[in-house]
């Protein structure tokens, strides 16, 4: 089953323009996990944010996170052609046994030269 | 690059045979786990090998098996292949289980079952 739900689905923007991403997740968490994949390969990962933390930067990377309503955004700015790709966000659930990882179904970027 | 390396990329079997993935972990880390991905699909968690013992598993039927060796490398098993067991198998490697730590992911196995 998936706990993280993405939006939205599929996002096409302009070179230069910001993309943002947002995520829903059901349960509580330790920490929730961004990555992006390029055509069907490996995930990359991007970024960490703890369960205890608000918001986190990492180069034109930004991730929010609220668990009061259990969502997070990850904005990417100035987005670039080299920036398309699938991005998924990834919960760390409390309580968790195995470091099982539940993952959404992904936001597919398009960033047009 | 991650440092975390499968074989093989790519892979046809036919239904009812069984298959064997393997993937080696990234320098230092002690825990792999494995992930299914499904065309169109975010990857659902397999199971995780934490110093060669499993230590969690999904909703995956018992054909689905696994390995881990003391160099921390691992297996995937699948046996009784079926169609819908086609999809991107991912391993993850990372530094212990748990504990708010990174997983890194190789580039995947694609799986077609026939």
């Amino acid at each position: 089953s998936q706990q993280g739900e993405e939006d939205p689905q599929a996002l096409s923007i302009q070179e230069g323009e910001n993309a943002t991403m947002n995520c829903s997740y059901k349960t509580s968490i330790n920490n929730l996990q961004w990555y992006r994949q390029n055509s069907g390969r490996g995930l990359v990962h991007l970024i960490l944010i703890r369960s205890n933390e608000r918001e986190k930067h990492s180069g034109r990377l930004r991730v929010t996170l609220d668990t009061s309503k259990k969502s997070s955004s990850l904005l990417i700015t100035a987005s670039r052609a080299a920036d398309t790709a699938s991005y998924f966000c990834a919960t760390d659930a409390l309580y968790n046994q195995g470091g099982k990882l539940i993952f959404g179904q992904g936001t597919e970027l398009s960033v047009k030269p | 690059e991650t440092g975390v390396t499968q074989s093989p990329t790519h892979l046809i079997k036919t239904r009812g045979q069984q298959v064997t993935l393997r993937c080696s972990s990234q320098s230092g880390h002690n825990t792999v786990s494995w992930y299914q991905q499904a065309l169109g699909q975010g990857p659902q968690f397999i199971f995780q090998y934490y110093r060669e013992e499993e230590n969690g598993r999904g909703n995956f039927p018992p054909r689905f098996s696994g390995l881990q060796f003391p160099n921390y490398s691992s297996e995937l098993n699948v046996n009784a292949l079926e169609l819908d067991d086609s999809a991107l198998y991912l391993c993850a490697s990372s530094l212990r289980a748990g504990g708010n730590t990174e997983a890194f992911f190789g580039q995947g196995t694609r799986l077609t079952v026939v």
